[in-house]
């Protein structure tokens, strides 16, 4: 079955500090993987995806991500949080044309 | 150029009411998306269009969900004698390509429609 797990409901970080947000996926095929953040009263904004090439992708906002297959993973990281990332996180596997989300990891930011 | 808008932004309904949420994708875009997000939860997939042509509605959860995008353009997603379970908020995505390869279709979303029914 296609899943996407976000073992971290909540994190939080003081500003400044560095930022890993776990996901792993489960997909029977080659994944389009996907991180989008939501902010309060907005829509979902793609950070960063990952079709094929490089496993280390670069994305908005000083994120990047890294494709792992053999562990089936594909972490975002930003070296220095500021507070504007509050927000919520989300993971996401794309086949032919439908996204498969996780639950979504909410990030706090301590000043 | 504007993104995906979605109309109304907060719809309140009693318990057996109809509703109409609306999504006016980006010009031009091919392919609209619908999911759904409960609360604590990612978006879940509902139905997909091509042009005016529904392509999947493996993911409506019922028969009191339809969806229609009559000119190939706006969406409306239609909930019929709704329930409190229903409650949610619900999202809109389009692309620019006609589905098939994603690596072509990166799908936009709108800021949804928080659905609460009392």
């Amino acid at each position: 079955a296609q899943s996407v797990t976000q073992p971290d409901i909540h994190i939080t970080v003081s500003e400044g500090a560095s930022l890993e947000l776990r996901c792993n996926y489960s997909y029977g095929a080659t994944p389009y993987l996907f991180w989008y953040v939501q902010s309060p009263g907005q829509g979902l904004q793609l950070l960063l995806k990952y079709f094929s090439g490089d496993t280390l992708v670069q994305g908005i906002k000083g994120f990047e991500a890294e494709f792992k297959r053999s562990q089936s993973s594909f972490n975002l990281r930003k070296p220095s949080v500021h507070w504007s990332d509050a927000a919520e996180y989300f993971c996401a596997v794309g086949g032919t044309y439908k996204y498969i989300f996780g639950t979504g990891t909410r990030l706090k930011v301590l000043a | 150029g504007a993104g995906v808008s979605q109309s109304p932004r907060y719809k309140v309904t009693k318990r057996g009411q109809d509703v109409a949420l609306r999504c006016d994708p980006i010009s031009g875009h091919v392919s609209l998306y619908w999911y759904r997000q409960a609360l604590g939860q990612g978006p879940e997939f509902l139905t997909y269009f091509n042009y005016e042509a529904q392509q999947d509605k493996s993911g409506l959860p019922n028969d009191r969900f339809s969806a229609e995008r009559p000119e190939g353009s706006i969406s409306t997603l239609t909930i019929q004698r709704t329930e409190q379970r229903d409650s949610a908020m619900y999202r809109c995505a389009s692309t620019p390509g006609g589905g098939g390869d994603l690596s072509y279709n990166e799908q936009f979303f709108g800021p949804g429609t928080r659905l609460t029914v009392l």
